[in-house]
């Protein structure tokens, strides 16, 4: 069955530092997509950065970008250059591309990130 | 553009209630998901609907149901309240199914006393 794993439930840094989340999956679909998704106290979720099963390059939006091994089927979040407004709940999620075209996502438990000045 | 829009963005009820949810997705959205988040079992993923149809569907009891309407604007219905309820229901809305990405709303946080 499909999951996602997220070994670290608390990282801190410092501000302008970079910081790495990890992620690992699990599927036998050859085609999926893994997505990051950031969390504040708020509630929302904000869609950060995806990475498709074929892409052959790690995805990057802004500061962030996506370390994608697909053979050890990691996909860690990297936040270049931290800010204190970074603090928040991430989650690591996944799409699954032989559900049928359906919208499924598969959520980790998350990592909560504090960023200190 | 707007972003996804939930109301109410809280609720409190009481255990054998109903309860309806509403969320009107990004303008030319036609999916939307929706997802329950408690600390216990973290995000999951209970129906989509797309062109007013249910596509998918997760392992909740029925007492959880949608529907869409033509406008893609969503509403989710819970019967029959229980204690463990109470989370926060988020939807999301994508262009479409399967290979778009899902933004999500701000949130109801029902709380069930």
């Amino acid at each position: 069955a499909q999951k996602i794993t997220q070994t670290q439930p608390g990282m801190f840094v410092q501000e302008k530092e970079a910081v790495t989340l990890d992620c690992t999956y699990d599927t036998s679909d050859p085609s999926y997509g893994l997505f990051w998704y950031k969390q504040p106290s708020s509630g929302e979720m904000i869609f950060l950065i995806y990475q498709g099963s074929y892409d052959q390059q790690n995805a990057t939006e802004g500061r962030y970008s996506l370390n994608f091994q697909k053979a050890r089927k990691s996909a860690n979040l990297v936040i270049s250059a931290s800010q204190l407004g970074d603090s928040a709940m991430y989650f690591c999620a996944m799409r699954e591309g032989s559900s049928g075209g359906y919208n499924k996502l598969i959520f980790g438990a998350g990592t909560r990130l504090a960023v200190h000045p | 553009k707007a972003g996804v829009t939930q109301t109410p963005r809280y609720l409190i009820k009481t255990r054998g209630q109903q309860v309806t949810l509403s969320c009107s997705p990004i303008s030319g959205h036609r999916s939307v998901s929706w997802y329950q988040q408690t600390p216990g079992q973290g995000l999951q993923f209970l129906f989509e609907y797309f062109s007013e149809t249910q596509r998918n569907k997760g392992n909740f009891p029925g007492r959880f149901s949608g529907r869409q309407f033509s406008n893609s604007r969503s509403e989710m219905n819970v019967s029959t309240l229980e204690l463990g309820d109470s989370a926060l229901y988020l939807c999301a809305s994508s262009l479409g199914t399967g290979v778009y990405t899902q933004y999500f709303g701000p949130g109801t946080r029902l709380t069930v006393l």
